[in-house]
Order: structure tokens, then sequence, then C-alpha cells
């Protein structure tokens, strides 16, 4: 146990619609990261926050948006749904921003867009 | 930008053979290298890293090193068991954009 925590861990949904997926970071925490897995494309960073400020910033689409809260755990909306954004996606956080920070993976939340 | 390559799977492999799992990077900059390994149905975990030149990570009987003139983070194991079935992902990451960059992952399949 990473002490990550997602939720849901399944979502089904349609296309067009939008939905929001939530993270809460081990205790001590300060950094969250969202990655997006799948077959054709990998494992694809999308975003980074540190103590609720973006830090970096991937290949997310603009349909898609995040933010961390002052408790510290995050949500990810993913917006006008297409088949294509079906997918796992990876919550991770870390102590801070160091490039050799460890990153602590949640189980993740498995999206079906139909 | 940052980049990982490694070598396509899956491995396949008898218990207690020798493994190696090729990975090589660009960067710009001076980077950070990880190698995470992904039970199924679970999320990545760390297995080791190192973060500078000639450092040698090592952890679970795998172990890597940081080889600047090559720019590679080969991983092996003398020994691997069936319970290192898994995907190992190889990882960078640089101080100039701070955006983590992973490997497509190599499936390793170790049979009794």
């Amino acid at each position: 146990d990473s002490g990550v925590t997602q939720t849901p861990k399944h979502l089904i949904t349609a296309t067009g619609q939008r939905v929001t997926l939530r993270c809460s970071p081990r205790s001590g925490d300060l950094s969250v990261y969202w990655y997006q897995q799948s077959l054709d494309q990998g494992l694809q960073f999308l975003i980074q926050y540190y103590n609720g400020e973006e830090r970096a910033k991937g290949n997310i689409l603009e349909r898609f948006s995040a933010q961390q809260f002052p408790d510290l755990h995050s949500e990810l909306n993913l917006s006008s749904l297409e088949l294509g954004d079906s997918a796992l996606y990876f919550c991770a956080s870390s102590a801070g921003t160091s490039i050799t920070d460890t990153q602590y993976f949640g189980p993740g939340t498995r999206l079906t867009v139909l | 930008g940052d980049s990982v390559t490694q070598m396509e799977g899956p491995v396949t492999l008898s218990e207690e053979a020798c493994l190696t799992i090729n990975c090589t990077y660009t960067a710009t900059g001076y980077p950070s290298l990880f190698w995470y390994v992904q039970y199924p149905g679970e999320g990545l975990q760390l297995l080791l890293k190192a973060t500078k030149a000639d450092d040698k990570g090592s952890n679970k009987g795998f172990e890597a090193t940081y080889r600047k003139e090559t720019t590679s983070f080969h991983l092996e194991k003398g020994s691997v068991q069936v319970s290192d079935s898994a995907v190992y992902f190889c990882a960078l990451r640089t101080g100039g954009s701070y955006i983590p960059t992973f490997g497509r992952g190599t499936s390793l399949i170790v049979h009794p």
C-alpha cells in the first residue's frame, strides 16, 4: 500500500460527459501528479501540483483540468469525453519538487468511455 | 525534449535466469534516473534510482548503474523469480522542465 488513495476505482460513462477523479496523497506529501496510461500511448504525464500551485504541465488536453485543494487532495476533471479518453488514470505523490524525489503511485482509476 | 527508450517486450525467462532490460535516454540537463515496477492490477512502485553519474541503485536483487557516457541505465538481476513477473518502467527527470518522462515499459514473464 503506497498510502495514495484514488476514487473511484472504475468509472463507465458516455461520450460527451464530464467526470471527476479524486486523489489523496500520502500523509506529508505536498506534490501530486496525474498520469494517463493507455496501451497505445504508454504512461503519459499530465500535470503536477505542489502545495496548491501548478508546478509542471505535460501533454494535458484543454478538455482536462486539475486542481489541488488546501487539504492537498487533488481532482482531475475530464470533460467532453471521447472514446480515446478511455484509459487508466494514475495519481502519484511525492514529498516536494526535487527531481530526486520518489513518486508514490495510487492504484489508479479505470475510465471507460462508451 | 527528454525521452526514454526501453527494449520492447515481452521478455520471457525461466526461473533463476539472468535478466537485463536495456534503457537509454536523451535529456537536456542532468537527469535523475529511476526504475519503477508495475504488478498486475496495481500502480507503479519505485524499484531503484540513481541521481548522479556512476551511482548504482539497488533493491531486491535488482541493480542499475547510471552511465552518463553511454546515456544508459540498464536494469539487471542475477537470478529472477516467478514473483518478478511484472512490467518495468525506466524513467527520468531533469531540473529544466521537472516533467517526469517514462519509457513504454517492458513486460517480464518468468516461468517456473
